[in-house]
Parts: structure tokens; C-alpha cells; sequence
């Protein structure tokens, strides 16, 4: 497609109930992100994907956050037993180049509109 | 560990005023730096980066950067605001060196044009 789509772009969950969320990046896209934008923050950085290699979780909050991107495309973010903590919309973002080695190509990133996770 | 700060919560401009959206940062090294733009119910969107050369960065929609590397800043500007430009506004940061480095975003500015 011409951009990075998401779903289900609304959410509303049980406490206590999985969640999976789907990002679609820009076709030939190596570089893929999740973000998570807790109300009225800027976006805070999840893992990140090259290809389907998962190069970095260190932002994911807890081990009930699980994230894939199993044939280097379509990724999928989990998250397992639900917390009113975990409501937030849930950005994707992808680059065409590597975020691995820098230098003057370094590009932008193209984002999703988000899936708005609600958990009561 | 690379930051980014966005002093001010919320910017007023009156149409047709410059505009300026203040953003500092801290990194080892030397930075990549970024400014996006988020319209309601909107993904972010890419406005411009400062990656080497210039420190002047023009971007999107008119607007424009300047790499200060000494108060390490990069403010973002535009000569003549218009109502159209009110959204949130959101600085990153990204480290050079070898390796993943992320991208760190400040907390935002909403700025608000009035007409």
C-alpha cells in the first residue's frame, strides 16, 4: 500500500485479556518500529525490526509484551494479560534504509495512524 | 543515553506572526535530528532532519530548522504562521554511532495558531 496501515486502529480490552495489533510497513521497507503513546507523551521507542531479525526490545515493558515480524513484512504486537497500564496508542513506523549504520542516509521514519488500545 | 526536551507545553501565534517551536537535545556524539508533526487522530508525519552540513534545515509546509550545535538545539521556525499549521509538534534525537541507535522523541509542543 502507500503507507504504513494498522490495526485495528480502535481497541478496547477486558483487564486481563490479549491484545495482538498489526502493522502493515510500506512495501520493501527494511526497517520497522513499535512505539507506544501513553496520553498527552511523545512516543516511546518499543523494539525494532530489520528485515524479520528482531535487533532491539529493550523497550518493551514488561514480558507480556511480544513482538514478530516472522517473514520480514507484516509485523505483530502482542500483549498478554492486559493492564489499565497498558492503554495507549500504539504506533508503527517504517524506513526504507537500515537503522543499523547511520551515516547520510539515515532516513525518516513513515508512521501509521496507530491502534488506540483501551483496557478497563 | 541520548534526550530531547521541549520546554514549552503549548505555543500561541497570531496568523501571519514567525513562529518558533523550541527543542534541545543530548546525545553522545554527534546527533541525527528530527521534527515531526501530529494532527489529530494522525500519525506523525516527517517535516525535516538535520543529518550533516547545513545547519540550516528547510523542510515541509514552509518550515525550517537550525542545527545550533553549541547550545545543542534545534529550533524549529517558520517566517508566517498559518491556522493550518496548529498540531502537536515532536523533536527526536538519534546517536551516530555504529549499531541500532533509536529514535528518542521529546513529550511535544501543541502549537496553537490563531486567525
Amino acid at each position: 500500500g502507500a503507507g504504513v496501515s494498522q490495526s485495528p486502529r480502535y481497541k478496547v480490552a477486558k483487564r486481563g485479556q490479549d491484545v495482538a495489533l498489526r502493522c502493515d510497513p510500506i512495501s520493501g521497507h527494511v526497517s520497522l518500529f513499535w512505539y507506544q503513546q501513553a496520553l498527552g507523551q511523545g512516543p516511546e521507542f518499543l523494539t525494532y525490526f530489520q528485515n524479520e531479525a528482531q535487533l532491539d526490545k529493550s523497550g518493551l515493558p514488561s514480558d507480556r509484551f511480544f513482538a514478530e515480524r516472522p517473514e520480514g513484512s507484516v509485523s505483530t504486537l502482542k500483549i498478554q494479560r492486559t493492564q489499565q497500564e497498558d492503554s495507549a496508542v500504539y504506533l508503527c513506523a517504517s524506513s526504507l534504509v537500515r537503522w543499523t549504520s547511520g551515516g547520510p542516509n539515515t532516513g525518516e521514519l513513515f508512521f501509521g495512524e496507530g491502534s488506540r488500545l483501551t483496557v478497563l | 543515553a541520548q534526550s530531547v526536551a521541549q520546554p514549552e507545553d503549548q505555543v500561541n501565534v497570531a496568523e501571519g506572526n514567525p513562529l518558533t517551536v523550541k527543542c534541545t537535545y543530548s546525545v553522545s556524539g554527534n546527533p541525527y535530528l528530527f521534527w515531526y508533526v501530529q494532527y489529530p487522530n494522525r500519525g506523525l508525519q516527517f517535516l525535516l532532519k538535520y543529518i550533516t552540513g547545513d545547519n540550516l534545515v528547510k523542510g515541509s509546509y514552509g518550515f525550517e530548522a537550525e542545527f545550533n550545535k553549541s547550545q545543542t538545539s534545534f529550533h524549529l521556525k517558520k517566517p508566517s504562521a498559518l491556522v493550518s499549521d496548529s498540531a502537536l509538534y515532536f523533536c527526536a534525537v538519534r546517536g551516530m554511532n555504529t549499531g541500532f541507535q533509536k529514535l528518542v522523541f521529546g513529550t511535544g509542543t501543541r502549537l496553537l495558531v490563531s486567525p
